[in-house]
């Protein structure tokens, strides 16, 4: 199998306070793991790459310093969304990559985490 | 640039006819293409893929795609419609050399009784 989990699957913050959402990659190891969010009725918007034991990459527009990523074992990253606002509420998706025998590999989705930010 | 675009932002069909979700690309290189659905608050699941081989691409939930390479697209297909099959679908593009996927914008099929 290749589970992704999230967690939580829900959270209600208030402004100004930090939210640590995790991806935990449950029956494979995970070297690399990817970070997207989603707008309402709109597209996946990739966020950044998680590397297990390295600086995270982040897309051009991302703020490295507001979203900080930690990819700290081959089953776990998190994300944590720092000082939030409003303007980040929307539905984070992480995903796992899993490398086959062939070498090929495919991205698995975990189930996203609904943000509201009040 | 390197895109994958969904004309269609929604598609209706009657349970029991065919349905097909429009898919385009535009990349450097060889593609390597997917379609993922999306059922409401969830994540992605992945429905099948295209790296090489044969142009018809067969995956999950009896729904297959074919790949054109001189239309440059990956059009989404099942013979049979479900009113389970209601949901979000994206055509997806890896980039060449890369692990990121590109996303089109989505395409919500609705399926009536």
């Amino acid at each position: 199998g290749a589970v992704v989990s999230q967690h939580p699957s829900w959270v209600i913050c208030k402004s100004g306070t930090s939210v640590k959402i995790e991806c935990r990659s449950l029956d494979f190891q995970a070297t690399t793991m990817f970070w997207y969010r989603q707008f309402p009725k709109q597209s996946l918007m990739l966020m950044a790459t998680s590397n297990e034991g390295s600086k995270a990459t982040y897309e051009q527009g991302v703020e490295k310093d507001k979203f900080l990523i930690n990819h700290a074992s081959l089953t776990l990253s998190t994300l944590t969304v720092t000082s939030a606002h409003p303007e980040d509420s929307s539905f984070y998706i992480c995903s796992a990559r899993k490398f086959f025998r062939d070498r090929d590999y495919e991205q698995y989705f975990g189930p996203g985490t609904r943000l509201t930010v009040t | 640039a390197q895109s994958v675009a969904q004309p269609e932002d929604q598609v209706n069909v009657a349970e029991g006819n065919p349905l097909t979700v429009k898919c385009t690309y535009s990349v450097s290189g060889n593609p390597y293409l997917f379609w993922y659905v999306q059922y409401p608050n969830r994540g992605l699941q992945f429905l099948l893929k295209y790296i090489t081989g044969d142009n018809l691409v067969k995956g999950s939930y009896g729904f297959e795609a074919e790949f054109n390479k001189s239309q440059t697209s990956f059009h989404l297909k099942k013979p049979s419609a479900l009113v389970s099959d209601s949901a979000l679908y994206f055509c997806a593009v890896r980039l060449s050399n890369t692990d990121k996927l590109i996303f089109g914008t989505g395409t919500r099929l609705q399926v009536f009784p």
